[in-house]
């Protein structure tokens, strides 16, 4: 069965607003990752939170994590047409081995 | 940063022949690989993890002699699709553990096959 589920699929917004993406798991983990990815490209790590870590900024990145609701948030503030990609959550499961397991992904769109 | 490359970008086969793909990791050394497939606005699949001087570790579902896995010294590994069909057309990517970073991955470009 699917680890993570994200939502929203896909998400237009415009050029300075804020995006929101939800990530929700089903079992017990070390951390939860989160990754962008071009169309037709590779993946690019944006941030690492750890299930003993609530809250993680970078830059205009921000994500935080409930393990008691097993969710998981990224927000992205001021956002830029270049922001325009899917993201998609990753979950190293407790005792996997680093194995991370993705989530559906969310297509953002961000128009000028 | 870890960088993580993977060739050929692109690759067009016919059905039934195999195909190659590395996966290097540029600027660090890598005990533990891992590959992934993803069809079209789908996410990504673990396929295996690739381990430096053992036998790779395959996901249910995956046929281990229709993906060959060699992870030959600690910056490359090569997945080898054996006997290709249409049905493997996909986009294969690869990561690289990075050691001492807090688990991170870092991935490779991607892969495109086509088997046709």
């Amino acid at each position: 069965s699917q680890q993570g589920e994200e939502d929203p699929q896909a998400l237009s917004i415009q050029e300075g607003e804020n995006a929101t993406m939800n990530c929700s798991y089903k079992t017990s983990i070390n951390n939860l990752q989160w990754y962008r990815q071009n169309s037709g490209r590779g993946l690019v790590h944006l941030i690492l939170i750890r299930s003993n870590e609530r809250e993680k900024h970078s830059g205009r990145l921000r994500v935080t994590l409930d393990t008691s609701k097993k969710s998981s948030s990224l927000l992205i503030t001021a956002s830029r047409a270049a922001d325009t990609a899917s993201y998609f959550c990753a979950t190293d499961l407790t005792g996997g081995g680093n194995k991370l397991t993705f989530g559906t992904g969310t297509q953002l769109k961000v128009e000028l | 940063g870890a960088v993580v490359s993977q060739h050929p970008s692109r690759v067009i086969c016919k059905s039934g022949t195999s195909v190659k793909i590395e996966c290097r990791s540029l600027d660090f050394q890598a005990t533990t690989m891992f590959w992934y497939r993803q069809f079209p606005k789908q996410s990504l699949m673990l396929m295996a993890t690739s381990n430096e001087g053992s036998k790779a570790t395959y996901e249910q579902g995956v046929e281990k002699d229709k993906f060959l896995i060699n992870h030959a010294s600690l910056t490359l590994s090569t997945l080898t699709v054996t006997s290709a069909h249409p049905e493997d057309s996909s986009f294969y990517i690869c990561s690289a553990l990075l050691p001492g970073s807090s688990d991170t991955q870092y991935f490779g470009p991607g892969t495109r096959l086509t088997v046709l």
